[in-house]
């Protein structure tokens, strides 16, 4: 299997922008989660699905923000307009089972420059 | 996370000597999660631990899980160059919910 595939790997944007990260999961998986890593936050939950269906989105930081998982192969975290604070890497990762089960896989992240 | 307290935040240490790293909760866990991340790529997994009093090991690492299945220590022995880079733990309280605390960032001096 090739693992949690994130798109783009690297995007850099100017402030205002529509930014789209995708996050394709491993095949099978039915838990799927987006994290923000941040120097001063450190790996930060935003949202989670189990079975396509958005279970908590309460680490979501504000209404910029929005995930959508329209099948159980692809998902997608937007930011709509984009800021400089939100200038991270976003991780998707995804796990087989529910109810603490195994281990949870990560992509290689996408790094979101905000200028 | 404040429900995760990782310590210490970084540690330097010479290669070759012994190291621990501790992960508390405020809450009782169902599992505990023992992550490794190289400066600025994705993180690797080392190992999940359930069972109060379990501990596992994988290589020259060993993580255990207390009885009340609040706080977990990952040891290292003999540390290497390749030990270095950011080490996390991440929780599951049972809600599915998977939360990390920020981060134990490991130096290693040759």
């Amino acid at each position: 299997d090739a693992g949690v595939i994130q798109s783009p790997r690297h995007e850099v944007t100017e402030m205002g922008q529509e930014v789209t990260l995708r996050c394709k999961p491993i095949s099978g998986h039915n838990s799927l989660f987006w994290y923000r890593q941040t120097m001063m936050r450190g790996l930060e939950l935003l949202i989670y699905f189990n079975n396509n269906v958005p279970i908590d989105d309460s680490g979501m930081p504000e209404d910029r923000f929005s995930a959508k998982m329209p099948n159980a192969s692809f998902s997608t975290l937007k930011i709509q307009p984009s800021e400089p604070r939100d200038s991270a890497v976003y991780f998707c990762a995804s796990r087989a089972g529910v109810l603490n089960t195994g281990e949870l896989f990560f992509g290689e992240g996408s790094r979101l420059t905000v200028l | 996370s404040q429900e995760l307290e990782q310590s210490p935040q970084s540690l330097i240490v010479q290669e070759g000597k012994n190291l621990t790293i501790n992960c508390t909760s405020s809450k009782t866990l169902y599992g505990l999660y023992w992550y490794k991340q190289k400066y600025g790529e994705g993180l690797i997994f080392l190992m999940m631990l359930q069972k109060g009093g379990e501990e596992k090991s994988h290589e020259k690492i060993t993580a255990k899980l207390d009885e009340k299945k609040q706080q977990s220590s990952l040891h290292i022995t003999a540390s290497q160059p390749s030990h270095a880079g950011i080490y996390l733990c991440g929780a599951d309280r049972g809600d599915d919910k998977i939360i990390f605390g920020k981060g134990t960032r490991l130096h290693i001096l040759p």
